[in-house]
């Protein structure tokens, strides 16, 4: 149990263009879902809370009107990037927590990724 | 201000002997910590876990201790194999929607 799905794994799109990237709870749900960013060989940095029904809470120096965070049900949270231009080419994750006291309600699971390349 | 830290960004071991990963935090107030493992170009998966009130929690290959007077947890894989070969992050949580707080990740070879 405890599945976390995100597509698409992998995209590659032009400069200028959005990309959205979705992220879903298949077996459980997620009052809260967040959304990371790794460059390579650094560590997971996270960019947003997403909270189903309300706005995202957007870490210091992320750009909101850059990176869209929909959260539209307690399974599916979507991040769009707007313009994307080469610098936004990064491996981003989603992460999904169960509501608190359901089963493994302490631990946060994880997406696949999506590895984003923007030429 | 890194809350979590892990001071060794890669570590390598023979196959067959112990692996011990090392994390640092400052906020006394996580109230458990996890173990996660990760392969390149794919999400984080979850190893191991444990609660703030425990000192050692122990799933097959995997332990991992806890000295909160240090605030310090460690990770133990034995014995160490091939497949074992990943960078793993040390994190720490809250209770509540809070997100997961990150070390930087040690990458761990495991030598045949």
């Amino acid at each position: 149990g405890a599945v976390v799905s995100q597509h698409p794994s992998w995209v590659i799109c032009k400069s200028g263009t959005s990309v959205k990237i979705e992220c879903r709870s298949l077996d459980f749900q997620a009052t809260t879902m967040f959304w990371y960013r790794q460059f390579p060989k650094q560590s997971l940095m996270l960019m947003a809370t997403s909270n189903e029904g309300s706005k995202a809470t957007y870490e210091q120096g992320v750009e909101k009107d850059k990176f869209l965070i929909n959260h539209a049900s307690l399974t599916l949270s979507t991040l769009t990037v707007t313009s994307a231009h080469p610098e936004d080419s990064s491996f981003y994750i989603c992460s999904a927590r169960p509501v608190r006291g359901s089963y493994r309600w302490t631990e946060a699971f994880f997406g696949q990724g999506t590895r984003l390349t923007v030429v | 201000d890194q809350q979590v830290k892990q001071n060794s960004p890669s570590l390598s071991v023979q196959e067959g002997r112990i692996s011990i990963l090392n994390c640092d935090y400052t906020n006394s107030m996580f109230d458990y910590f996890l173990w996660y493992k990760k392969y390149p170009a794919e999400g984080p998966t979850f190893l191991i876990s444990i609660s703030s009130i425990k000192d050692k929690n122990e799933d097959g290959r995997f332990t991992v201790f806890l000295n909160k007077s240090a605030k310090h947890l460690s990770l133990h894989i034995v014995p160490s194999q091939p497949g074992d070969s990943a960078v793993y992050f040390c994190a720490a949580g809250r209770s509540g929607n809070t997100p997961l707080v990150f070390g930087k990740g040690t990458r761990l070879s495991v030598i045949a």
